[in-house]
């Protein structure tokens, strides 16, 4: 069965700092992957998708992530963390035989320090 | 378009009452899903419907039943709430895979917070 994992439950970084969270999943074919992102009280925001070509997405609010097969990884960056910043992040991976649904990883809570 | 919208926002139930959430959507989507979080456990799939009319169960579907007797709408019932029940749960919808793989990303609905006592 396909799954996610993120590793870091949480993840604390100073405004201004660079971010990376990462991802792995378990898919067997081409894998179609997200990163959404969840305010408290909110609900969830894309971030991201990536469906093919270039392994370098660019998200909105300045995220990236970068696919690697090999690595069967989709980490999140960012340059430079704003305060704003601070939420819960998630990734996930299509499930192509039921429906397309999402299979989420436990997500990580990003908090920002000033 | 509002997108994907769900009613209601909050709601307080006792163990053993029923109830329905009303997902629904105005982007003419064909798939609409049903999603539970808890803490730690990230969002898993209750049941989702691939069309007007059809429905199948996710990963935890027991204690939960929908229908999807119009494109626009789904509906999740409760028969019998337990405290277990007690989550934030998630509407969201998308374009089948067969209108092209770059359309089936997923729009989420704002939530509904339930809590069973």
């Amino acid at each position: 069965a396909q799954s996610v994992t993120q590793p870091d439950i949480h993840i604390t970084v100073s405004e201004g700092a660079s971010l990376e969270l990462r991802c792995n999943y378990s898919y067997g074919a081409t894998p179609y992957l997200f990163w959404y992102v969840q305010s408290p009280g909110q609900g969830l925001q894309l971030l991201l998708k990536y469906f093919s070509g270039d392994t370098l997405v660019q998200g909105i609010k300045g995220f990236e992530a970068e696919f690697k097969r090999s690595q069967s990884s989709f980490n999140l960056r960012k340059p430079s963390v704003h305060w704003s910043d601070a939420a819960e992040y998630f990734c996930a991976v299509t499930d192509m035989e039921y429906g397309n649904k999402l299979v989420f990883g436990a997500g990580t809570i990003l908090r920002v320090k000033s | 378009n509002a997108g994907v919208t769900q009613t209601p926002k909050f709601r307080v139930l006792k163990t053993g009452q029923s109830m329905t959430l009303l997902c629904a959507q105005d982007m003419n989507h064909e798939y609409m899903y049903w999603y539970r979080q808890d803490p730690g456990m990230g969002l898993r799939l209750i049941h989702y419907s691939v069309g007007e009319g059809t429905t199948a169960k996710g990963e935890v579907p027991d204690g939960y039943n929908v229908s999807r007797l119009k494109k626009q709408n789904f509906l999740l019932g409760l028969e019998s709430a337990a405290p277990s029940q007690t989550s934030v749960y998630f509407c969201a919808s998308s374009y089948s895979r067969q209108v092209g793989t770059r359309n089936n990303e997923q729009f989420f609905g704002p939530g509904t917070r339930l809590t069973v006592l």
